[in-house]
């Protein structure tokens, strides 16, 4: 199983910038990284992935390290709707089936 | 509403009961997976279906755990002979399997599941 290391929480101040870190160390050339949000109660919605290019989306912006050992989510104005627990993904190309979820970030946002 | 629906949303069971959930998938899409979820802990893999085949299984799904998928469309997961260990909620998710798509993985909002 693909490894992912996250903080366990952080906080961030409404209407600003949020950056959530994770390491894989562990990476292989061909595994995808995916960034999934679990708001309370709710099954886990995509957020993001990418390989080794940085990407945008309406959601958020991932920026993966030269070296893709460490990844990191970008929300550009955190509201009080994106508290939740963020999971970082790492998802092999040869299977594209089952996620292993480590114990991802949960986020607080301060009004 | 066209998303991943799951019933029922609880079930309080006594230990010793068998129980069913029930998981709809999005209708195109052939690959259905179940996870389990703890307090305090990310989602773990369970099952996976590729339309009616079951094609990987987690050491987690012990031999009192099985899962159906019939025409390939909806699945059910049974548990017999609850344990109060076996409290959690049970997530089900769907993909598409179409050339081009992100692996996008679309949960359900899961079943509770408290064995007493």
């Amino acid at each position: 199983d693909a490894k992912t290391t996250q903080p366990n929480s952080m906080e961030s101040n409404e209407e600003e910038p949020v950056h959530l870190p994770c390491n894989h160390s562990t990476i292989s050339g061909t595994d995808y990284i995916h960034w999934y949000r679990q708001l309370p109660s709710q099954g886990p919605e995509y957020v993001i992935h990418g390989l080794t290019s940085n990407v945008n989306n309406r959601m958020a912006s991932l920026a993966i390290a030269e070296d893709r050992k460490s990844s990191t989510l970008i929300l550009h104005r955190a509201t009080l709707r994106d508290a939740a627990v963020y999971y970082c993904i790492l998802r092999p190309a040869n299977t594209g089936n089952q996620f292993y979820f480590g114990t991802g970030t949960s986020l607080t946002v301060i009004p | 509403d066209t998303g991943v629906s799951q019933n029922p949303r609880h079930k309080i069971t006594k230990r010793g009961q068998n129980v069913t959930f029930r998981c709809d998938p999005i209708s195109e899409h052939n690959r259905l997976y179940w996870y389990r979820q703890t307090l305090g802990q990310g989602p773990e893999f369970l099952t996976y279906f590729q339309n009616e085949a079951q094609l990987e299984k987690s050491r987690l799904l012990s031999d009192r755990f099985s899962a159906e998928r019939p025409k390939g469309s909806f699945s059910t997961l049974e548990i017999q002979r609850t344990e109060q260990g076996d409290s959690a909620m049970y997530l089900c998710a769907s993909r598409s399997h179409l050339r081009g798509s992100s692996y996008e993985q679309y949960f359900g909002p899961g079943t509770r599941l408290t064995v007493t």
